[in-house]
């Protein structure tokens, strides 16, 4: 078992540029989870696809930012236009059912300078 | 507005001693309870889950649940120093949905 893969690790780029994060969850899992963690807000819920279909996006702090779930297996988030406010790290996690907790990918840092 | 609340930190225990984290949510309806642990720098891992009233333990881990109380709690015994973490407390919120609490630090001093 892969785990919940995420790429990049680590994103630098300038502020109004474009960015998209990927997510690979763990097979046979149909619930897929986007976060974001800051020291001063902590873990925060972007959004949230059960089946593919994005069930709550209340999270997603602007119309900058997207979520797709084109298929079971790939997932992304997107901003556009960074701002450097959107600094933090990006976690995607994935479960299996209600109940049975989330595993965590190993998150991708973003830094908009 | 669904909130989980954790014991403010940072949580500074002995090598050896027991460390006593909580946890308090505001959903009756909440029935899935979670810890997980975040090393610096990592993502956050699953340690424990509870579902039930009462007590279960896990080697030195111990959560405890009381939903009369709307209370969940992590008992860590013989606190290692590769103990010290940040540690999330997570309760279902329905719809295979979380909510973290902020966390609080604990530091296991050898």
């Amino acid at each position: 078992d892969a785990g919940v893969i995420q790429s990049p690790r680590h994103e630098v780029t300038e502020m109004g540029q474009e960015v998209t994060l990927r997510c690979k969850p763990i097979s046979g899992h149909n619930s897929l989870f986007w976060y974001r963690q800051t020291m001063m807000r902590g873990l925060e819920l972007l959004i949230y696809f059960n089946n593919n279909v994005p069930i709550d996006d209340s999270g997603m702090p602007e119309d900058r930012f997207s979520a797709k779930m084109p298929n079971a297996s790939f997932s992304t988030l997107k901003i556009q236009p960074s701002e450097p406010r959107d600094s933090a790290v990006y976690f995607c996690a994935s479960s299996l059912y209600r109940g049975n907790g989330y595993t965590f990918g190993s998150g991708t840092r973003l830094t908009v300078v | 507005q669904k909130e989980v609340e954790q014991n403010s930190g940072p949580l500074s225990v002995p090598e050896g001693a027991i460390a006593s984290l909580n946890c308090t949510y505001s959903d009756r309806g909440s029935q899935s309870f979670f810890w997980y642990r975040q090393y610096s720098g990592k993502s956050p891992e699953l340690i424990m889950s509870i579902y039930s009233n009462g007590d279960k333990e896990d080697g030195r881990f111990t959560a405890q649940l009381n939903k009369a109380s709307q209370y969940v709690s992590l008992l860590i015994r013989d606190s290692q120093p590769s103990d010290s973490a940040t540690y999330l407390c997570a309760v279902d919120a329905g719809a295979n949905n979380l909510f973290f609490g902020t966390g609080t630090r604990l530091t296991v001093i050898p």
